[in-house]
């Protein structure tokens, strides 16, 4: 089934810089999410983008789609200690009933 | 407050023993899902559900069963553990009429068979 693939897999950044993860898809979506996942925890849902637009914004994190180039990159700016997770995202799967994960981006983000 | 809830948090078994981790959610929603996931790893579905009397198998064979007889409540079910279901499982819901919206998750049941 269709899976979005996050690259890098994992991301080490200072507190105040920005982070951008990308995830590329294999055929065309309806929806692409991206979610939060705290160690041993469980995902925290971020943004949903349509395939429709283009770019979206929900306070520090900016989301773009390229449908195009089958590909979203996930931009957290000005980023803190607590932002350290790892980052999925999710695209419907080829039958459009349910929504399948990537393997994951591990930010850290150092004090 | 709406929510989704995961029993137990932690669990440790024998091999051989009956296990059924508990998901309930109070948010109406008809969809709910098990997901297995090692750590550090990508989540695999394993059973859904549409509602009341639904459930399906998921992309990764499992050894588990589920069952939906009331809409809040997905339990899920380990006739027999094995060292190999050693794993962490999340249980997830989200409207079936409307998919602008995400999943919520129940923060997982992280089972541990010896």
């Amino acid at each position: 089934s269709q899976q979005g693939e996050e690259d890098p897999q994992a991301l080490s950044i200072q507190e105040g810089e920005n982070a951008t993860m990308n995830c590329s898809y294999k055929t065309s979506i309806n929806n692409l999410q991206w979610y939060r996942q705290n160690s041993g925890r469980g995902l925290v849902h971020l943004i949903l983008i349509r395939s429709n637009e283009r770019e979206k914004h929900s306070g520090r994190l900016r989301v773009t789609l390229d449908t195009s180039k089958k590909s979203s990159s996930l931009l957290i700016t000005a980023s803190r200690a607590a932002d350290t997770a790892s980052y999925f995202c999710a695209t419907d799967d080829n039958y459009g009933q349910n929504f399948v994960f990537g393997p994951g981006t591990r930010l850290s983000v150092l004090p | 407050e709406a929510d989704i809830y995961q029993t137990p948090r932690y669990l440790v078994i024998g091999t051989g023993k009956k296990i059924t981790l508990e998901c309930s959610q109070t948010m109406g929603h008809d969809k709910m899902y098990w997901y297995q996931q090692d750590p550090g790893m990508e989540l695999h579905l394993i059973h859904y559900s549409y509602g009341v009397n639904s459930t399906e198998k998921g992309d990764l064979s499992s050894e588990s069963t589920v069952s939906r007889i009331r809409t809040e409540h997905f339990p899920l079910t380990l006739e027999s553990a094995r060292p190999s279901h050693t794993s962490q499982y999340l249980c997830a819901s989200s409207p079936i009429t409307d998919r602008g919206y995400g999943y919520t998750f129940g923060s997982g049941t992280r089972l541990t068979v010896v």
